[in-house]
């Protein structure tokens, strides 16, 4: 049973297009990230919502944009896309009581920009 | 703020040797700290964490490490390596008692197995 899980796994797609990633987690966890990981293995957050509400937002471009419908699914939406979009995006579940410092991460999206 | 530095980006090493895999913080506050592995192609995985008490920790797949506070490490460790453990190891801190939990990542160690 997958417990953090991301579609698509692969997303290649032309500059200037918009494209969106989704993430559900079944863990339970009332905390959802987005990491973004470069072509040097660099993992960096870039967003948070706990329950629904964005508390973290990193200095990221006003292009992406999070939306969490609910607690166990954090989506992400980038629009035009640019060269440096290229990447893997990594999704990421906690919960904040309990298990508060340990994430549990996705499989990863690797988003390719031509 | 904190940071993070993982000395060495790559480590190879033959099966069945010994390894150590170094992690340095810093930070103006305590923190937790915490090993994930990651395997080709896939996500990150959970290795082990400090959050507290003793400062030698237990992780899966045979693997330790061991906080020094005085010298702001948190070193990986494993006595006897197989090929399956080829992968990226990145170390992470988080504040402790921020809130949330937001992870500051290392750049990464690749260890490379080989018979």
């Amino acid at each position: 049973d997958t417990a953090v899980s991301q579609t698509p796994k692969y997303l290649v797609t032309q500059m200037g297009n918009d494209k969106s990633i989704k993430c559900e987690q079944n863990l339970g966890h009332d905390t959802m990230y987005w990491y973004k990981q470069d072509s040097k293995k660099f993992l960096k957050i870039m967003f948070s919502y706990n329950n629904k509400e964005l508390i973290i937002n990193e200095t990221v471009p006003n292009r992406f944009s999070p939306k969490s419908p609910d607690k166990a699914h954090l989506n992400l939406h980038i629009n035009s896309l640019e060269l440096g979009d290229s990447a893997v995006y990594f999704c990421a579940s906690s919960h904040r009581r309990q298990l508060i410092y340990e994430q549990y991460f996705g499989p990863g999206t690797r988003l390719t920009v031509t | 703020a904190q940071s993070v530095t993982q000395l060495d980006s790559q480590v190879p090493v033959f099966e069945e040797a010994p390894v150590e895999l170094r992690c340095n913080y810093s930070s103006s506050v305590s923190v937790y700290l915490f090993w994930y592995v990651q395997y080709p192609n896939q996500g990150l995985q959970l290795l082990l964490k400090y959050l507290s008490g003793s400062t030698l920790v237990k992780g899966i797949n045979g693997f330790e490490a061991e906080f020094n506070k005085s010298q702001t490490s948190f070193h990986l460790r494993k006595p006897s390596v197989h090929i399956s453990d080829t992968a990226e190891y990145f170390c992470a801190v988080s504040d402790v008692g921020s809130g949330y939990s937001t992870l500051t990542f290392g750049k990464g160690t690749m260890l490379l197995v080989s018979p």
